[in-house]
């Protein structure tokens, strides 16, 4: 099994609105990672957890509050969002970050995130 | 940073043709991966290639780690392999900073 599941696909909100991404997966990958996709743009890294500690912020706006509740789990929690950061959000993991070694990484769907 | 570039940034082929994508990277890499990203946004694994070379059905790819570039190669093509693809790397000298950085991708359409 090979699967990141990410829930919502899709979500709309407002500028006020508090919201939650959720990632999952059940491979034993110890990296977890976040990333944001504008249209026609590759993906671009926001956050890297491994071993559930936050390894790598990519100097993200505080809006968006990243949590690894567990090595299953990843959260990205919303606030007070922008416009523009209307994107597709897509969460992926790895055995590990990086190294040596198999570090396939693995992407779940996404979700895809309007900000009106 | 590590710059990757992928070419060509738009491809046409009519149904049942060949093609090949490239990627060019400009330092030393522990991973290569090639993504297709199909029209609802999934990134689909195809390829985990640092070097050498695989195949995978209608697919396959090359990497030569010493001269910094990786090839995809699509043989009869079909319509349901219109989409992004992407190469991502992961420099091997970035240390604790280790991570994915993805190429601009290649637009793939085949016509039926």
């Amino acid at each position: 099994d090979t699967e990141v599941t990410q829930t919502p696909k899709h979500l709309v909100m407002g500028m006020t609105n508090k919201k939650s991404l959720k990632c999952e997966q059940h491979m034993g990958h110890r990296a977890m990672y976040w990333y944001k996709q504008k249209a026609k743009k590759p993906p671009e890294l926001m956050f890297v957890y491994s071993y559930e500690k936050l390894s790598i912020n990519e100097s993200v706006p505080s809006r968006f509050s990243p949590e690894c509740p567990n090595s299953s789990l990843l959260n990205l929690h919303l606030h007070a969002l922008q416009p523009e950061d209307s994107a597709l959000y897509l969460c992926a993991s790895s055995l590990r970050q990086g190294g040596w070694g198999n570090t396939e990484a693995f992407f779940g769907q996404g979700t895809r995130l309007t900000v009106v | 940073g590590i710059q990757v570039e992928q070419s060509p940034p738009d491809l046409i082929l009519q149904e049942g043709a060949n093609s090949t994508l490239r990627c060019n990277f400009s330092d030393s890499v522990n991973n290569l991966q090639w993504f297709h990203q199909n029209p609802w946004g999934q990134l689909i694994n195809l390829f985990y290639i640092p070097s050498g070379t695989k195949q995978n059905g209608r697919l396959s790819a090359t990497t030569v780690a010493t001269e910094r570039y990786s090839l995809l190669y699509i043989s009869s093509s079909q319509t349901t392999d219109s989409g992004v693809y992407f190469c991502a790397v992961e420099i091997s000298s970035s240390g604790s900073a280790r991570q994915l950085t993805f190429g601009s991708g290649t637009q793939l359409t085949v016509l039926p």
